[in-house]
C-alpha cells in the first residue's frame, strides 16, 4: 500500500492560473517531507518541510505541512509554461534507513500558454 | 549543492546483456543512492551505495541482479545484469546533502533511460 498519495494525478491549466497540489502520507515515525520537480528525467529539489504550519516559499512556489492531518500542499501562483513538469512528494521515516525516501506517484502539471 | 552526472544518458540493450551506469559527484559525499523509475511509476530505491563496503539493498532488489560499486566518496556504479524488457526504466543516482538540515535532502543526477529489447 502506498505510503505517499498525491492528488490530482494530472492537472491542465492556463498560464496565470494558480494551482494547488496535494500530498498525504502515512509513515510510522515521520521525519520530513520533500517536494521535487521532475522535468524529463532528473528530479530537482524544491522544499524540505519538517514543522507544521511554517510556510516555505521560493518565488511563485510555496509549501506548507500539516503533521496532524498528515498532508502537505504545494502552491504555484501565476503559473508559466516552464512550470509544466511532474511534481513529486516524498517523505522520510525515522524508523527507516537514513536516506530512505518514500515517493508518491507525482502530479503531472501541464500549463498551456 | 554539488554537481552530479551520470552516463550513459540513455541506452538500448538486448535482453540477456548487462549495462553499467556510472555516477560522478564533483565533491566528496557520504551517502549515495540508486533509484529506478519504471514507466508511469514513481521512484523506487534500489540500494544505498556504501563507500568501502557492500551496498544495502531494499526489499525486492538483490546484489546478483544489481551489483553496485562505491570505490570512493565521489563515484558509484550500478550494473543491471542479465537484462529483460521489465528492466526498461529510468535509473537515477542521488546523494544526500552534507549539512544540517539538508542531510535528509537528496540531489539527483540527470538519469539514465534504459530500453531493453
Amino acid at each position: 500500500e502506498d505510503k505517499v498519495v498525491q492528488s490530482p494525478l494530472s492537472l491542465v491549466v492556463h498560464e496565470g492560473d494558480t494551482v494547488t497540489l496535494n500530498c498525504s502520507y502515512e509513515v510510522t515515525n515521520f521525519r520530513s517531507l520533500l517536494w521535487y520537480k521532475q522535468e524529463k528525467k532528473a528530479p530537482t529539489f524544491l522544499f524540505m518541510l519538517t514543522s507544521s504550519g511554517i510556510e516555505k516559499k521560493s518565488g511563485r512556489l510555496s509549501s506548507i505541512l500539516d503533521k496532524k492531518e498528515l498532508f502537505s500542499i504545494l502552491n504555484i501562483t501565476a503559473t508559466q509554461t516552464g512550470d509544466s513538469a511532474v511534481y513529486l512528494c516524498a517523505v522520510t521515516d525515522r524508523g527507516s534507513t537514513l536516506g530512505r525516501l518514500y515517493f508518491g506517484r507525482g502530479t503531472q502539471l501541464t500549463v498551456w500558454p | 549543492s554539488a554537481v552530479i552526472s551520470q552516463k550513459p544518458s540513455r541506452d538500448i540493450c538486448q535482453r540477456g546483456t548487462s549495462l553499467t551506469i556510472q555516477c560522478q559527484v564533483d565533491s566528496q559525499v557520504t551517502m549515495m543512492f540508486w533509484y529506478r523509475q519504471q514507466p508511469g511509476q514513481s521512484l523506487t530505491l534500489i540500494a544505498t551505495a556504501n563507500q568501502g563496503s557492500e551496498a544495502t539493498y531494499e526489499s525486492g532488489f538483490v546484489i546478483d541482479k544489481f551489483p553496485i560499486s562505491r570505490p570512493n566518496l565521489t563515484f558509484s556504479t550500478l550494473t543491471v545484469s542479465n537484462m529483460s524488457p521489465e528492466d526498461s526504466s529510468i535509473y537515477l543516482c542521488s546523494y544526500a546533502g552534507q549539512d544540517i538540515p539538508f542531510k535528509e535532502t537528496q540531489y539527483f543526477g540527470p538519469g539514465t533511460r534504459l530500453l531493453v529489447l
